[in-house]
């Protein structure tokens, strides 16, 4: 079975640029959880979908937003990049929420300049 | 707020020590506690637990969890080269698919 995978893998982007990026979940996975992880900071949660709904989010700033398709592909969106933005974005599938293991796909490095 | 620490920040050791991990957590509603592996980029599985007492074991790994005293240990018995990595611990609450992550124990296995 294939893994979960991010696209793109690295990203380049100016302040107050805008980037999308993507997530296909582990095939049968349903839920789909989004982190950033930074030096400071560690692996913060983001947010998290199911059945094509936000279920939870974390304590990040409305210019992060995301959606899932009706395939569990997901995808997050940055607005008006900030410097502080640069980070690794990791995406996380599940069969189902809560309770089960969560697998992680490679991540997109995006750096903001 | 969930809280999640880990100790120790890093670690170096020799070839062939043994090593044990630290994880304590201050959480409402727990549910479970994972164990992932991090060494260039995707964090990848080692274990999940959520009953306490019970010895996950796989390989030369093995971790256990202590729900009264709301700690996990992960022990790695004679350590390869292999093993550098980042540990990290994460904790499950409730019925959401959120994790809360300590930040992290680098280990690194020398020669």
């Amino acid at each position: 079975k294939a893994g979960v995978t991010q696209t793109p893998r690295y990203l380049i982007k100016t302040r107050g640029q805008q980037v999308t990026l993507s997530c296909s979940p582990i095939s049968g996975h349903r839920s789909v959880s989004w982190y950033q992880q930074t030096p400071g900071q560690g692996l913060q949660f983001l947010f998290e979908y199911f059945s094509e709904t936000q279920r939870n989010k974390g304590n990040f700033p409305g210019r992060f937003s995301g959606r899932q398709f009706s395939n569990s592909r997901s995808e997050m969106n940055v607005s008006t990049l900030e410097l502080g933005d640069s980070a690794l974005y990791l995406c996380a599938s599940s069969v189902d929420r809560g309770g089960d293991t969560q697998y992680f796909g490679p991540g997109t490095r995006l750096t903001v300049l | 707020e969930d809280k999640v620490v880990q100790s120790p920040l890093s670690l170096v050791v020799h070839e062939g020590d043994t090593v044990t991990l630290n994880c304590s957590y201050e959480v409402t509603n727990f549910r479970s506690l994972l164990w992932y592996k991090q060494e260039k980029k995707a964090p990848t599985f080692l274990f999940m637990l959520t009953s306490s007492g019970i010895e996950k074991k796989s390989g030369r790994l093995s971790s256990i969890l202590d729900k009264k005293e709301l700690f996990s240990i992960l022990n790695i018995t004679a350590t390869q080269t292999g093993d550098s990595a980042i540990y990290l611990c994460a904790v499950g609450t409730g019925t959401a698919s959120k994790l809360t992550f300590g930040t992290g124990t680098r280990l690194q296995v020398t020669l």
